[in-house]
């Protein structure tokens, strides 16, 4: 199993741009996560999704938006980049149930507004 | 909002001591949580988690204490590693399925040979 997988690793935009962040598990899970760090922070949260076709804000949802047609897909969309937004996005799954509610992280991707 | 915070942002030991690494909590409500190791460049990594129900749980190499009255978690890892160097998160979930964490700032583990 590759796990969360992340596209692209890294990316730089001008401010304005707009751009679009794929998230893909293979791991069946039902919940996953759009998160950011910025540097020598922990991770905020910015919208997640609790099955196919919901998707709900987290912490930071503004200049965000998120879209889960499909169960093993999480799309997190810029549609006008500003400098802000710069910062690394990691996106996480978990199951919905059982013992632990471990999320999985992916290798996150890097992304630079100029 | 609640937050979850860490006491020290960076601690640095020596090969084969323990390390013990620090987290308050200000959200009395709540009954989940989670440490995860961050190596440079990488995306978190599951360490151990515990239920509010319990006071201490053990990994391998790897303890995590709870005490509820003070609202304070810690993490214990003994003879600690190189591999171990990385930043460490404490973060805090609670409510319905527990659906979402709180992370804290995190603490910079520091490993000298």
């Amino acid at each position: 199993n590759a796990g969360v997988t992340q596209t692209p690793k890294f990316r730089v935009l001008k401010t304005g741009q707009s751009m679009t962040l794929l998230c893909a598990q293979d791991m069946n899970h039902e919940y996953m996560y759009w998160y950011r760090q910025d540097p020598g922070m922990g991770l905020r949260l910015i919208h997640y999704s609790v099955g196919e076709g919901t998707t709900a804000k987290g912490e930071v949802p503004d200049g965000y938006n998120v879209s889960r047609l499909k169960k093993q897909n999480f799309l997190l969309g810029l549609e006008s980049a500003a400098p802000s937004q710069t910062s690394v996005y990691f996106c996480a799954s978990r199951q919905q149930t059982g013992g632990s509610y471990e999320q999985y992280f992916g290798p996150g991707t890097r992304l630079t507004v100029t | 909002g609640e937050s979850v915070g860490l006491h020290l942002p960076t601690l640095s030991v020596q090969e084969g001591d323990n390390s013990i690494i620090n987290c308050a909590y200000s959200n009395s409500a709540s009954d989940y949580f989670i440490w995860y190791k961050q190596e440079s460049g990488k995306g978190p990594q599951f360490i151990i988690d515990i239920r509010s129900n319990m006071d201490k749980r053990q990994g391998q190499r790897v303890t995590v204490l709870l005490n509820k009255t003070v609202k304070h978690l810690s993490l214990q890892i003994a003879a600690t590693q190189p591999g171990d160097s990385a930043v460490y998160f404490c973060a805090e979930s609670t409510g319905t399925g527990r659906r979402a964490l709180t992370f804290g700032s995190g603490t910079r583990l520091q490993v000298q040979p």
